[in-house]
């Protein structure tokens, strides 16, 4: 069964402190790994998509890695309205499941509070 | 500007009352989904349509219906609301892998 792990749970950091999230996942042949942001109250905002080992993405403060195991969203000099909830998610490359959908399976998330 | 939109966004609602959750999408998707999410908790898928008249249960038992009658539209029905169906509730889209979310609905039943 694919499984996907964040962790921290939570992470604390000052404004302009930069850390990294972790995203370990298992899963039998991967089809692609989302990263979402989430502001409480509202819907998941698509942030990337890696799709093989050794890819790596950006966008402003943003940077999103992939290893066949895990993935890291790397935070660069955060500002306090970075402060949310991150996700990742995992779709596996199979063709359908017994349903007939290909599954996503999401993380319970990482939340990152920046303070001034 | 393509989006997808969700309404209410927030809703109250007695116990035994019949809603509709609205969603719509401007992408020109044919994958649709409804998750259901708790606080701190993972989303949890379910329902799913393919595409015009094709709908399916997802992982979550779910007593919430919903129909596919035209690609850019997904409502999702409960026949008799629930303390139980209290939760945020999430429509999103995909034209390939990648699933772009509404803003959600969050639903408090009394």
């Amino acid at each position: 069964e694919d499984q996907v792990t964040q962790s921290p749970e939570a992470l604390r950091l000052q404004e302009g402190e930069s850390s990294s999230l972790n995203c370990s996942y298992t899963v039998s042949g991967l089809r692609g790994l989302f990263w979402y942001r989430q502001d409480p109250g509202k819907g998941p905002e698509f942030l990337f998509t890696l799709y093989s080992a050794g890819e790596e993405k950006e966008k402003e403060r943003l940077k999103a890695t992939l290893t066949k195991k895990e993935s890291f969203l790397h935070i660069t000099a955060p500002k306090p309205e970075d402060s949310a909830t991150y996700l990742c998610a995992v779709q596996a490359q199979v063709i359908l499941t017994e349903r007939g959908y290909q599954k996503v399976t999401f993380g319970t998330g990482t939340k990152l509070q920046v303070i001034p | 500007e393509a989006d997808i939109y969700q309404t209410p966004r927030y809703l109250v609602i007695g116990t035994g009352k019949k809603i509709t959750l609205e969603c719509s999408q401007t992408m020109g998707h044919d994958k649709m989904y409804w998750y259901q999410q708790d606080p701190g908790m993972e989303l949890h898928l379910i329902h799913y349509s393919y595409g015009v008249n094709s709908t399916e249960k997802g992982d979550l038992s779910s007593e919430s219906t919903v129909s596919r009658i035209r690609t850019e539209h997904f409502p999702l029905t409960l026949e008799s609301a629930r303390p139980s169906h209290t939760s945020q509730y999430l429509c999103a889209s995909s034209g390939r892998e990648t699933q772009y979310f509404g803003p959600g609905t969050r639903l408090l039943v009394l």
